[in-house]
């Protein structure tokens, strides 16, 4: 069993729809969330984190963490064409300045007109 | 303020061969990862620099080796390729303080 679960999609949704990606993980000792969005044949950009549970909110984005149930979220409201992507899930425990990320496989998403 | 910038954006190698691939970190950023991005997955965490030591490594094998400069820019090297070691190579920085990590492009390495 991999230690972070994402459904790789892809995931297809039209103009100013809702789009909840989701991801769950194995190893409770994760502290903070990460959400990473993947254009074609670039980086990972960092969307936005969380420390451990709760929501935090970002323009047209969401983060959620449910720690108890190890499930994490993202949302996005109004999604446009150049939202399209792969969205990445990642974790870590962070400890002592030793900052190994564990990422999801990604989820495809891409928004018609 | 620059990003991370990886050299060179793509790269054909013969089997066994070895190779070099750079990264210059971010200002301000004295933390350096590599990851691994085999097509239709995610990164998978090769090893971090930090003051120019290793201070941790994911499950590669010793073939995989790198170096931290002064200036915090990097080096990922990799002996006797391997056709599986055909992957988008992730340079990554950070503050020693900071969670979150800026991520170049990368290099596209094929090997045949």
């Amino acid at each position: 069993q991999k230690e972070v679960e994402q459904d790789p999609g892809p995931l297809s949704v039209p103009e100013g729809a809702i789009v909840s990606l989701n991801c769950t993980y194995s190893n409770s000792a994760f502290q903070y969330f990460m959400w990473y969005r993947q254009y074609s044949r670039k980086g990972p950009e960092l969307l936005m984190y969380t420390y451990s549970s709760g929501n935090k909110e970002d323009g047209r984005f969401t983060a959620q963490v449910d720690k108890s149930s190890k499930y994490i979220s993202l949302f996005i409201r109004d999604s446009q064409p150049s939202d399209s992507a792969t969205y990445l899930c990642a974790m870590t425990t962070f400890s002592g300045g030793y900052n190994k990320l564990i990422f999801g496989a990604g989820t495809r998403l891409a928004v018609h007109p | 303020e620059t990003g991370v910038t990886q050299s060179p954006t793509h790269l054909i190698k013969t089997r066994g061969q070895q190779v070099t691939l750079r990264c210059s970190s971010q200002s301000g950023h004295n933390t350096v990862s590599w990851y691994q991005q085999a097509l239709g997955q995610g990164p998978q965490f090769i090893f971090q620099y930090y003051r120019e030591e290793e201070n941790g490594r994911g499950n590669f094998p010793p073939r995989f080796s790198g170096l931290q400069y002064p200036n915090y820019s990097s080096e990922l090297n990799v002996n006797a390729l391997e056709l599986d070691d055909s992957a988008l190579y992730l340079c990554a920085s950070s503050s020693e303080t900071g969670v979150g990590y800026t991520f170049g492009s990368g290099t596209r390495l094929t090997v045949v």
